[in-house]
């Protein structure tokens, strides 16, 4: 288990591209989140999944933003005709979901993809 | 609309320091805090989880506490030292176990020498 696998690691585009991120969570992890961070600001919560099930999307997530967990394993979130507000690092994060006790709730997260519209 | 607010926003100690940081939230209605570590550039660490009928839980250096009535959480670091240099970050999620977590700002720390 090596933890929740984000690529790519940083992304350079023009303004207008589209741009798709992968989230690899960590194994048998039902939940997964992206969330997005500005620089000097934290996380916000950009939308979840429960297994392949997309179930809340934040009002953040406009219609250029689409998420997609096939097969409830990795996931993938695109950015269509990207601007230059865009520009953040994107976060994703998983936690168990299942289990006994309380700590089924415990978010890990990855690395991140840093984003840079130019 | 729950708010996280993390004081203070930047903090410089000395190595060896005692040092505590705090986190204060404005709905009560949690179902845990959860304490992170994010160093430049990088995603997040978990350090501590702590529930909300929990009043603090312990890692190694690190002592978390909740005071969920009154809506604060502080975080202790003993004996700092330089590699602790970070910005941490907590996070709640809402009562129920509701799906995501609401972040502060953050409080840099820098551990010197």
């Amino acid at each position: 288990d090596t933890g929740v696998s984000q690529n790519p690691r940083h992304k350079i585009t023009k303004r207008g591209q589209n741009v798709t991120f992968r989230c690899d969570p960590i194994s048998e992890h039902n939940r997964l989140y992206w969330y997005r961070q500005t620089l000097g600001q934290g996380p916000e919560f950009l939308t979840y999944f429960q297994n392949e099930a997309q179930l809340e999307k934040s009002r953040l997530l406009s219609d250029r933003f689409s998420a997609e967990r096939p097969k409830g394993s990795f996931s993938t979130l695109e950015i269509q005709r990207t601007e230059q507000g865009d520009s953040a690092m994107y976060l994703c994060a998983s936690s168990p979901g299942t289990g006994g006790g309380r700590r089924n709730t415990e978010a890990f997260f990855g690395q991140g993809t840093r984003l840079t519209v130019v | 609309k729950q708010e996280v607010t993390q004081i203070p926003a930047a903090l410089s100690v000395p190595e060896g320091e005692n040092l505590v940081l705090n986190c204060s939230f404005t709905d009560s209605a949690i179902y845990n805090l959860q304490w992170f570590r994010q160093d430049p550039g990088k995603g997040l660490t978990s350090l501590l989880l702590i529930q909300s009928s929990q009043r603090e839980q312990t890692s190694g250096r690190l002592n978390a506490s909740l005071d969920k009535s009154s809506g604060r959480s502080t975080l202790y670091i003993a004996a700092s030292q330089p590699g602790d240099s970070a910005t941490y970050l907590c996070a709640v999620r809402p009562g129920g176990g509701g799906n995501k977590l609401t972040f502060g700002t953050g409080t840099q720390l820098k551990v010197e020498l």
